[in-house]
């Protein structure tokens, strides 16, 4: 079965500096790859997709994220961090794209924190 | 209105009480889900209809019944619920056909708090 897993729990950066998040999945088909991003009382958002094609996907808010197949691996990234990207963020996994009703898995999310 | 849209946002209710969680999506989606989120636990997928049709049902309590009248809209009905219940609970959309149309569409979810 398909699953994600979310290396780290809570992320602390300063302002301006490297935002990483890491991602790692199991996935007996090649996978479409997602990040979504949750403010506090709020739904999910997505920030980028992965699908087919270009390995490296850029998002919303200046976030991309780079697919490895070797790695197994799909980490999110911006160069340069800011107070508004202070969010939980999660990393999920759907393995049959083609069928309506995929549920996607969902990593257990990771809390950024920037500070001033 | 667009999106996907969940009433209400809020919902405090005791354990004898009957309550029913509403979402709506506006996006023309065939399959829509009902998510479990609780503080410190990753997302749970409780159902997925497809076509209106429950495809997927992650082993719920049968307090939590799902319903799904049409595409556009699904209902969560609760009954003697248990304070463990207690989450935020989400409901999204998906389109599901295709390259790049797997991506759910997610409300804005209901605070639901058993009491």
């Amino acid at each position: 079965a398909q699953s994600v897993t979310q290396l780290g729990s809570h992320v602390s950066v300063s302002e301006g500096a490297l935002v990483l998040l890491r991602c790692n999945y199991s996935s007996s088909v090649p996978p479409y790859l997602f990040w979504y991003v949750q403010y506090p009382n709020q739904g999910l958002q997505l920030l980028l997709k992965y699908t087919t094609g270009a390995t490296l996907v850029k998002g919303i808010n200046g976030f991309e994220a780079e697919f490895k197949k070797s790695e197994t691996s799909f980490h999110l990234t911006k160069p340069s961090a800011h107070m508004s990207d202070a969010a939980e963020y999660f990393c999920a996994v759907s393995d049959l794209p083609n069928q309506a009703g995929t549920a996607l898995i969902f990593g257990k999310g990771t809390t950024l924190s920037v500070s001033s | 209105e667009t999106g996907v849209t969940q009433t209400p946002r809020h919902l405090v209710m005791g354990m004898t009480n009957k309550k029913s969680l509403k979402c709506e999506q506006h996006l023309g989606h065939n399959a829509m889900y009902w998510y479990k989120q609780s503080a410190k636990k990753p997302l749970e997928l409780m159902f997925v209809y497809n076509f209106k049709e429950q495809t997927e049902n992650n082993s719920v309590p049968s307090r939590f019944s799902p319903e799904c009248p049409n595409s556009s809209h699904l209902f969560l009905h609760l009954h003697t619920l248990q304070p463990e219940d207690s989450a935020l609970y989400l409901c999204a959309s998906s389109q599901g056909y295709g390259q790049g149309n797997t991506e759910a569409f997610f409300g804005q979810g209901t605070r639901l708090t058993v009491v």
